[in-house]
């Protein structure tokens, strides 16, 4: 489809380990950003991208959050060392262009992470 | 501090208007209001945008008085599909999007 693609997605894994998240932007959108929801919660902004860059990342929880958009398409959020407040799910969305508050944002269905 | 309050819950049987009201009484002169539904196991889906006074799509209204204290999603004669939650946002520019708990909306047969 042409929608936000994300995979996996559901991802179990144990406290430690290293996961690897995808999205897969709408073609032609500059702006991606990754937001987690915990249950029972709304989404929590985590990381924005316009192109390649981060413009913003004020949103990581710390230091064991990482995300890259090497080429300005697909984008992979990184966690090391999962722990178990990590489980959630991980939501993508794209733009055409930047602006949060000021356009639509595509969402994808998310990843669904487990921390066991 | 809370951007915006809205009720945790609302319940309507099909064929009504529904009406969920917003409250955002330190909205900046650049804020804009945007509205967001999400079913169970989806991401969220943009619904409506505006800036002061009204503004209708072809799923919803949205009614922001002048004082832009609070806004007003009017969803016209709601389906059993429009159970989902939905929430209300208030920012400007490319300022992170600030969800809340939105209102869970059940409509009911």
């Amino acid at each position: 489809g042409a929608g936000v693609s994300q995979t996996p997605s559901n991802k179990v894994t144990e406290k430690g380990k290293y996961v690897e998240l995808r999205c897969d932007p709408i073609s032609g959108h500059t702006a991606l950003y990754w937001y987690r929801q915990s249950l029972g919660q709304g989404p929590e902004f985590l990381i924005y991208f316009q192109g390649t860059g981060a413009a913003d990342d004020s949103g990581l929880p710390n230091d064991r959050f990482f995300a890259v958009r090497p080429e300005g398409s697909v984008s992979t959020l990184k966690i090391q060392r999962t722990e178990r407040g990590d489980s959630a799910v991980y939501l993508c969305a794209s733009s055409p262009t930047p602006g949060q508050h000021t356009g639509e944002l595509f969402f994808g269905e998310g990843s669904r992470l487990t921390v066991l | 501090l809370a951007k915006t309050t809205q009720p945790i819950s609302m319940d309507s049987y099909e064929g009504q208007e529904v009406n969920i009201t917003c409250s955002h009484n330190n909205i900046a002169t650049n804020d804009y209001i945007t509205w967001y539904q999400q079913f169970p196991s989806q991401g969220p889906r943009f619904i409506i945008q505006g800036y002061k006074t009204k503004v209708t799509n072809e799923v919803a209204s949205l009614f922001i008085p002048a004082d832009r204290k609070s806004s007003t999603l009017s969803l016209p004669r709601v389906s059993l599909s429009d159970t989902a939650v939905y929430y209300c946002l208030v920012g400007e520019g490319n300022t992170p999007l600030v969800f809340g708990k939105g209102t869970r909306l059940s409509v009911i047969a």
